[in-house]
């Protein structure tokens, strides 16, 4: 299986900060790679498929890039609404598989 | 605008069978392969299996911890997808998406298997 490690798995900041979530496959997952947001009680929603393509109604602020191992996810300036926790998804081969997620904190 | 709606979760003890329900409109689930995931009270998210569309082969995969006990399985007639689970254990105590492509999420059932 191929495993997806996420770093940090929390981070504290504060509103207007810039802020980047990386993902490392343990193999080449190509561009395979989804970013999430899941809000407390809610399910996820997908912010970024494919390392970097937006998903429509997502704030340009987030951005995604990276591929084979090496994935990140890029906040420009938080707003109050991002504080969530973020996992990436390997959509490569099965089984799927997510990173262990990473808590944004105020 | 997609709906997928999970019904089914509930008590169950170690053992036990439950069946799960995903109930999609919105799309054109013929053409879905739809997904079930799963995340444990306070944990992260665990894809559980998948199953192609049939034009795509109808074909199922799963995660290792569940297979030879779960079965996922598709009425497109119906448009409904399902999960039925079987030997259930305390470890799979956990709340049930369905999962339409990457994008479309339930709001999920949650199935708690406890003595």
């Amino acid at each position: 299986d191929i495993q997806m490690t996420q770093s940090p798995s929390s981070l504290s900041a504060s509103v207007g900060d810039r802020v980047t979530i990386t993902c490392r496959a343990s193999q080449s997952v190509s561009e395979f790679l989804n970013w999430y947001q899941q809000k407390p009680g809610k399910a996820p929603k997908l912010l970024i498929s494919r390392a970097s393509i937006l998903q429509s109604g997502v704030p340009s602020r987030f951005s995604g890039r990276g591929s084979g191992t090496d994935f990140s996810l890029s906040i420009s300036s938080l707003q109050p609404e991002d504080f969530a926790t973020y996992y990436c998804e390997q959509s490569y081969t099965v089984p799927v598989t997510f990173g262990q997620g990473t808590k944004l904190e105020i | 605008e997609v709906q997928l709606v999970e019904s089914g979760g509930g008590l169950v003890k170690p053992g036990g069978s439950l069946r799960l329900s995903c109930a999609a409109s919105g799309l054109t689930f013929s053409n879905a392969w739809m997904n079930w995931v799963r995340q444990a009270p306070g944990k992260g998210l665990e894809w559980v299996g998948r199953i192609k569309s049939k034009t795509d082969g109808g074909t199922t995969d799963y995660t290792a911890p569940v297979k030879g006990r779960f079965t996922i399985s598709r009425d497109d007639s119906k448009n409904t997808l399902y999960l039925q689970m079987n030997s259930l254990q305390t470890e799979d105590t956990a709340v049930y998406y369905c999962r339409g492509g990457s994008k479309d999420w339930g709001q999920g059932t949650l199935v708690t298997v406890s003595s």
